[in-house]
């Protein structure tokens, strides 16, 4: 099992440029969401996933958009990067008891 | 609005001092209660978990938590901490969904 995977590990993108952050899962869990990682702010959720052809928002949705075609994979976009958006970005997806959240290795994203 | 607080941002310890992080959320109900490490550059793990039972949990590296209900604390605590314990600590809340509320962090200083 490779768990949650993520790539890229690092992007650096222009004002205004767009590109979308992968993520797949091998162990069959339903459920799949995004946060984003920013210092003193602790993780906020940003889409999440409860099956295939389901999403919604979190805490702070503004400027990304996701899709779940299939259960493995939870794409986020970034339709034009802001310098605000400059953080980490974690996948996660949860199963087994207590709805404990497995997460990706995450992606360090700059925008200038 | 659901909420998890912790209210230590920074600890500084020596080697062997004893650890408590503090965790409290914000009302009551079922609850799953979390604690993940994050090592530097690396992602989130669990750490330990309660999701039912005794209110004292064991997790892994000799870390355990207490649960209790009254004061809806989810305390983190090692009796003799290691410079390897270095890393952020983030306490989380499931109000019997799979959408986790992370708190803020808190930054352990670990030095020898």
């Amino acid at each position: 099992n490779a768990g949650v995977t993520q790539t890229p590990k690092f992007q650096v993108l222009k004002t205004g440029q767009s590109m979308t952050l992968q993520c797949a899962q091998d162990m069959n869990h339903e459920y799949m969401s995004w946060y984003r990682q920013d210092p003193g702010m602790g993780l906020r959720l940003i889409h999440y996933s409860v099956g295939a052809g389901i999403t919604d928002q979190g805490e702070v949705p503004n400027g990304y958009n996701v899709s779940r075609s299939t259960t493995e994979d939870f794409p986020l976009r970034l339709l034009s990067a802001a310098p605000s958006q400059t953080s980490v970005y974690f996948c996660a997806s949860t199963g087994g008891t207590a709805y404990e959240q497995y997460f990706g290795p995450g992606t360090r994203l700059t925008v200038t | 609005a659901q909420s998890v607080s912790q209210h230590n941002h920074h600890v500084i310890l020596s080697e062997a001092a004893s650890l408590e992080l503090g965790c409290n959320y914000s009302y009551g109900g079922t609850v799953n209660l979390f604690w993940y490490v994050q090592y530097p550059g690396q992602h989130l793990q669990l750490l330990l978990k309660y999701f039912s039972g005794d209110p004292l949990v064991k997790g892994i590296k000799g870390f355990e938590a207490e649960f209790i209900k009254s004061k809806f604390s989810f305390n983190l605590r090692k009796p003799s901490v290691q410079w390897s314990d270095t890393a952020e600590y983030f306490c989380a809340v499931s109000y019997n969904t799979d959408k986790l509320i992370f708190g803020t962090g808190t930054r352990l200083q670990v030095f020898p």
